[in-house]
């Protein structure tokens, strides 16, 4: 069964530190690679994705993926209490026609 | 630019009944997909439609079906609800089939009772 492990949280974090969010995948033949936030009520919005092993910066947040270890993360630099919500990982299938997503990590930013 | 939009955004139904979801992606992307979400299992995948053409479908009972219209909308249908059919259930559209970044709406949370 294909998986994406994260961890559930919370995850307290004060204002202005960095978060870390992580996630591994079991399914080597995923090719991409996205992290959504999604608030209490709401539908999941897109922050990030990564296809390539690596770093990628997107103002405060930062993914990184190695393929080898089969680990993703997110970095959240500067936290901001309106950043606490629930962080999804998702990999590609095979197919790259689904995502299959991790339960999601419950991050808390405190002022 | 318009996002993608469900249609009802709440609904209640009853053991036995069935559903009907509606799905309009954004403008110009061509593949819809459906995910349900519960607190239990997180978001699961249910099906992906590209032209008209269910391309993948997930480890769903047959109870659950949709389709995809010429001009790109889906709809989703689940027969003969259970009380475990409740949850919120997303639809997500993208431009290509299996590149790109993949676009939630808002979400229709079924309550079966």
């Amino acid at each position: 069964q294909k998986e994406v492990e994260q961890n559930s949280g919370p995850l307290s974090v004060p204002e202005g530190a960095i978060a870390s969010l992580n996630c591994t995948y079991s399914d080597r033949g995923s090719q991409s690679f996205f992290w959504y936030r999604q608030y209490s009520g709401k539908s999941p919005e897109l922050i990030m994705f990564i296809y390539s092993n690596g770093d990628k910066e997107d103002g405060r947040f930062t993914a990184q993926l190695n393929k080898a270890s089969q680990y993703v993360s997110l970095l959240i630099r500067d936290s901001q209490p309106s950043d606490s919500a629930t962080y999804l990982c998702a990999a590609g299938d095979q197919a790259g026609t689904a995502l299959i997503f991790g339960k999601g990590t419950t991050l808390s930013v405190s002022s | 630019k318009a996002g993608v939009t469900q249609t009802p955004r709440y609904l209640i139904k009853t053991r036995g009944q069935q559903v009907t979801l509606s799905c309009s992606p954004i403008s110009g992307h061509r593949s819809v997909s459906w995910y349900q979400q519960t607190p239990g299992q997180g978001l699961q995948f249910l099906f992906e439609y590209f032209s008209e053409t269910q391309r993948n479908k997930g480890n769903f009972p047959g109870r659950f079906s949709g389709r995809q219209f010429s001009n790109s909308r889906s709809e989703m249908n689940v027969s003969t609800l259970e009380l475990g059919d409740s949850a919120l259930y997303l639809c997500a559209s993208r431009h290509d089939r299996n590149t790109g970044e993949l676009f939630f709406g808002e979400g229709s949370r079924l309550t079966v009772l």
